[in-house]
């Protein structure tokens, strides 16, 4: 099975931009494993911010756009928030199975 | 407004079973692929299983640490989706959530394998 990887860790400045990008262990990640990025918060479900490797839900703050970069799937943070700071999961799609990487803790300070 | 609203979870001894549901609306729920995704204490998110749309043909698939344990299935008169858990171990414990392929999310139901 496919491993899917996450920085464990960033941190970013109130107001400050972040990469988090999602790597597959079988090569480059494409359009083809339609990557999804999810948000989640202590004792909270996850929340979909990113379908499709770059399109947003209604819900989706502007501030998140979704990408690929240099062989990765990457979530971009522009004027991070005190309130983005969560956990966030990327999924990989292989032929139909679903893989999630091991999630990002990403804090703002 | 899309809902799913989990329910069965519980305390189960190994090698039981359990089932859960989890009651959908506001969208067509025939049309929808539904997966099943669980979430250890303290650890990430693990995909379960899916059930495609009949008219998808109605299919399954499962991740290998429950492949030929769990079985995923579908009401489409009751717009509900199941999941069927057998010979279950302690390593099952989790939040059990489900998702209409990974864009809305139910609240999730624990899920606790001890003796």
């Amino acid at each position: 099975q496919a491993v899917v990887t996450q920085e464990p860790s960033l941190t970013v400045s109130p107001g400050g931009t972040v990469t988090l990008t999602c790597g597959s262990s079988t090569g480059a990640v494409t359009s083809g494993h339609y990557p999804y990025w999810f948000q989640q918060k202590p004792g909270q479900a996850p929340r979909t911010l990113i379908y499709d490797t770059s399109n947003k839900h209604s819900w989706t703050p502007a501030r998140f756009s979704g990408s690929l970069l240099g062989g990765k799937a990457a979530l971009i943070l522009s004027g991070a928030q005190p309130e983005d700071e969560a956990e966030y999961y990327c999924l990989l799609s292989y032929s139909g199975a679903w893989v999630f990487g091991g999630g990002t803790k990403l804090t703002v300070l | 407004e899309v809902q799913l609203v989990e329910s069965g979870g519980g305390l189960v001894r190994p090698g039981g079973s359990l089932r859960l549901s989890c009651a959908a609306s506001g969208f067509t729920f025939s049309n929808a692929w539904m997966s099943w995704v669980r979430q250890a204490p303290g650890k990430g998110l693990e995909w379960v299983g899916r059930i495609k749309s009949k008219t998808a043909g109605g299919t399954t698939d499962y991740a290998a640490p429950v492949k030929g344990r769990f079985t995923v299935s579908r009401d489409d008169s009751k717009n509900t989706l199941y999941l069927q858990m057998n010979s279950l171990k302690t390593e099952d414990t989790a939040v059990y959530y489900c998702t209409t392929g990974g864009n809305y999310w139910g609240q999730g139901t624990l899920v606790t394998v001890s003796s």
